[in-house]
């Protein structure tokens, strides 16, 4: 019963493909975010949505495209990738009222 | 904007001696702050928060944190620690107003020898 569960845990492809990491969240939860960890491990926000609703995008390229179909899912869409783009990306979702956000157990993406 | 300082890269301590993480924040008004663990690939999980009231909280696996508003600090703590609290520790700060999210801290390795 993973409360926040994300898809694939581990993806390696190339540079300048296109790739999608799944996000789904059984909390109950309004809100849904993702996050990068690089490679030094330092943990950054990447979006941010309410009910849907995009809340928070800070400077992120725009191959970059979250897509949220309902509140339990945040989708990230990750387009012409490269070398760069290589992390660990963590998808989280908190309830806004209540103030723990909640993580899963994050995607490798590595680009060759 | 806010900061959350994690002064050590890595704390090791030997199994059975009392633990503590440091964690230091800048931030306008009384912010929320958090506490998370990432084991070797894993998620992050939560540990424990301060909101309000007690300045020690308590959280998972017998850790806890206090609360110094006038240091600007909230350490993490443990009384005696455990080969398998080896990870990485996050110190992470939320503004309590609209949709804010997490700033964390660079992290902190911890590492118990048995």
């Amino acid at each position: 019963d993973t409360a926040v569960s994300q898809t694939p845990k581990y993806l390696v492809t190339q540079m300048g493909n296109d790739k999608s990491i799944k996000c789904e969240q059984n909390l109950g939860h309004d809100t849904m975010y993702w996050y990068k960890q690089d490679s030094k491990k330092f943990l950054k926000i990447m979006f941010s949505y309410n009910n849907k609703e995009l809340i928070i995008n800070e400077t992120v390229p725009n191959r970059f495209s979250p897509k949220s179909p309902d509140k339990a899912h945040l989708n990230l869409h990750i387009n012409s990738l490269e070398l760069g783009d290589s992390a660990v990306y963590f998808c989280a979702s908190s309830q806004e009222g209540r103030n723990t956000i909640y993580f899963g157990e994050g995607s490798w993406l590595t680009v060759v | 904007a806010q900061s959350v300082a994690q002064p050590e890269d890595q704390v090791n301590v030997a199994e059975g001696n009392p633990l503590t993480v440091k964690c230091t924040y800048s931030v306008s008004g009384n912010p929320y702050l958090f506490w998370y663990v990432q084991y070797p690939n894993r998620g992050l999980q939560f540990l424990l928060k301060y909101i309000t009231g007690d300045n020690l909280v308590k959280g998972s696996y017998g850790f806890e944190a206090e609360f110094n508003k006038s240091q600007t600090s909230f350490h993490l703590k443990k009384p005696s620690a455990l080969v398998s609290d080896s990870a990485l520790y996050f110190c992470a700060v939320r503004i309590p107003q609209g949709y804010s999210t997490l700033t964390f801290g660079k992290g902190t390795m911890l590492l118990v020898s048995p």
